[in-house]
C-alpha cells in the first residue's frame, strides 16, 4: 500500500535555528514527490517537485532533497513567516493513479522571534 | 491572474441532506482535482477531471460525485450526508492532466450536524 509518513508532527524553532523535516514514503513506482506549504484557513501552496533520487531544489530558506525512500525539507535560518504546516505528497507511477497525490499528515512548524 | 475560487466558503447541513460545492479553476487550467481534508485522515484524493471527463477516482463511496463543465468549472456533490463527511473540501487546478503541481483554492468547510 502506498504510504507517506512525515516527522516530526510538530516542530518549534527559534528564529535563525536551522532544522530539517522528514518525509518517508512507500510507493510502487514514483512519478514525483511534492512539497506544499499550508497556512491556517488556506489551501496548500506548491513549493517543490522532485523526480529522482539525488535531486535537490532550493527556494529562499528552503531546500528539498530526495532519496529512494525519503525526502528532507531543510530550513535554514528560519523566520516567523516560515511558520506553517508543511505537507509532503507522492504521485504513484501507475497510469490509473497518475492524477492522485498521496499526502502525509504534515509537520506543523512554528518559528518564534 | 485570479486563483482557484471555491464557493461557498462555509456550509452547515444536517444528516441525510445533499450538498453541491463549486470550483472555478485558474484561467487556462483544464484539470480539476478534489481533496477532502480532515484532522484525522489528512488530505485524501476524491477525483480528478480533465476535459469534462473523470480521469481518476479515490476510495470514497458513490455518494461522492462530481462533474466538470466545458469552461473547466467543476462541481462536487455529496448525497445523503453523514456526520463523518464534515471536512474541508479542497479544489485544485493544474495546467496539465495528472500533474502533481496543483494550485489549491481555500476550500469549503462543510459541517454536518
Amino acid at each position: 500500500e502506498d504510504q507517506v509518513t512525515q516527522s516530526p508532527e510538530a516542530l518549534r524553532l527559534q528564529e535563525g535555528e536551522s532544522s530539517s523535516l522528514n518525509c518517508s514514503y512507500t510507493v510502487s513506482g514514483l512519478r514525483g514527490l511534492f512539497w506544499y506549504r499550508q497556512d491556517p484557513g488556506k489551501g496548500p501552496e506548491f513549493l517543490f517537485t522532485l523526480y529522482s533520487a539525488g535531486e535537490e531544489k532550493e527556494k529562499e530558506r528552503l531546500k528539498a532533497t530526495l532519496t529512494k525512500k525519503e525526502s528532507f525539507l531543510h530550513i535554514t535560518a528560519p523566520k516567523p513567516e516560515d511558520s506553517a504546516t508543511y505537507l509532503c505528497a507522492v504521485q504513484p507511477l501507475r497510469d490509473n493513479q497518475g492524477g492522485k497525490l498521496i499526502f502525509g499528515q504534515g509537520t506543523e512548524l512554528s518559528v518564534k522571534p | 491572474k485570479a486563483g482557484v475560487t471555491q464557493t461557498p466558503r462555509y456550509l452547515i447541513k444536517t444528516r441525510g441532506q445533499q450538498v453541491t460545492l463549486s470550483c472555478s479553476p485558474i484561467s487556462g487550467h483544464r484539470s480539476v482535482s478534489w481533496y477532502q481534508q480532515t484532522p484525522g485522515q489528512g488530505l485524501q484524493f476524491l477525483f480528478e477531471y480533465f476535459s469534462e471527463t473523470q480521469r481518476n477516482k479515490g476510495n470514497f463511496p458513490g455518494r461522492f460525485s462530481g462533474r466538470q463543465f466545458s469552461n473547466s468549472r467543476s462541481e462536487m456533490n455529496v448525497s445523503t450526508l453523514e456526520l463523518g463527511d464534515s471536512a474541508l473540501y479542497l479544489c485544485a487546478s493544474s495546467l496539465l492532466q495528472m500533474s502533481g503541481k496543483l494550485f489549491f483554492g481555500s476550500g469549503t468547510q462543510l459541517s454536518v450536524l
